[in-house]
């Protein structure tokens, strides 16, 4: 069964500090996206990974991609409360017109 | 600007009653996508289309069906098969596949 797992589920922390979120997949996809959703609303795309390695930066959030570890982190860098949401991973399915979606991570961020 | 368009926003259903969500798109996009998200949840694939008359079941296609005369356009029907309709329905697209996902605004389907 394919699977995308993101840890942790939920994260409540202070502003200033820096945290880490992981997705891990058991597909052999080398794309993986990024998306976040605010309450209520609907998601927005933040990131694009499309091969190995890559590593993308966007203000105070940074995404990398490591294939061979099926494992992709979302790295937050002294947090403001702006980024309170919640984030989810995805990856191509058998059919890459398909994605596998993490059941995402709940961010709270305290000021 | 370019987008994509869903409505209504909000809907509410009497038990029994079948409603159409509209989604349109003018990015160009040959693939569209119907996507249910449940409180607290992630999301789950509903019917996928890659191109105009043609498309496929996600995960949880029953009680929903769909069309896609249009390349534009893409909506779904929630019929009364559908047990628990209560949700959040949101449609997407992509340039092709394995493309970025861009979403709609997200329906709000409430079954009174």
């Amino acid at each position: 069964e394919l699977k995308v797992e993101q840890n942790p589920l939920f994260l409540s922390m202070q502003e200033g500090k820096n945290y880490t979120i992981y997705c891990n997949y058991s597909t052999t996809s080398d794309r993986l996206y990024w998306y976040r959703q605010d309450p209520g609303k609907s998601l927005e795309s933040l990131f694009v990974l499309l091969s190995n390695g890559a590593v993308k930066q966007e203000g105070r959030l940074m995404a990398s991609l490591d294939t061979k570890a099926r494992l992709s982190t979302l790295h937050i860098t002294a947090a403001v409360h702006d980024l309170s949401a919640t984030y989810f991973c995805a990856v191509e399915g058998d059919s890459n017109y398909q994605l596998i979606w993490g059941a995402g991570t709940k961010l709270i961020i305290k000021p | 600007d370019g987008g994509i368009t869903q409505s209504p926003k909000y809907l509410f259903r009497k038990e029994g009653q079948n409603v159409t969500l509209s989604c349109e798109q003018n990015l160009n996009h040959d693939a569209m996508y119907w996507y249910r998200q449940d409180p607290g949840q992630g999301l789950r694939l509903i019917y996928y289309s890659q191109i105009v008359n043609d498309f496929q079941k996600g995960d949880i296609a029953e009680g929903y069906s769909v069309s896609r005369e249009k390349k534009e356009s893409f909506p779904l029907t929630v019929t009364s098969a559908q047990k628990n309709p209560t949700a959040f329905y949101l449609c997407a697209s992509t340039a092709g596949p394995a493309g970025e996902l861009f979403f709609g605004e997200g329906s709000r389907l409430t079954v009174l």
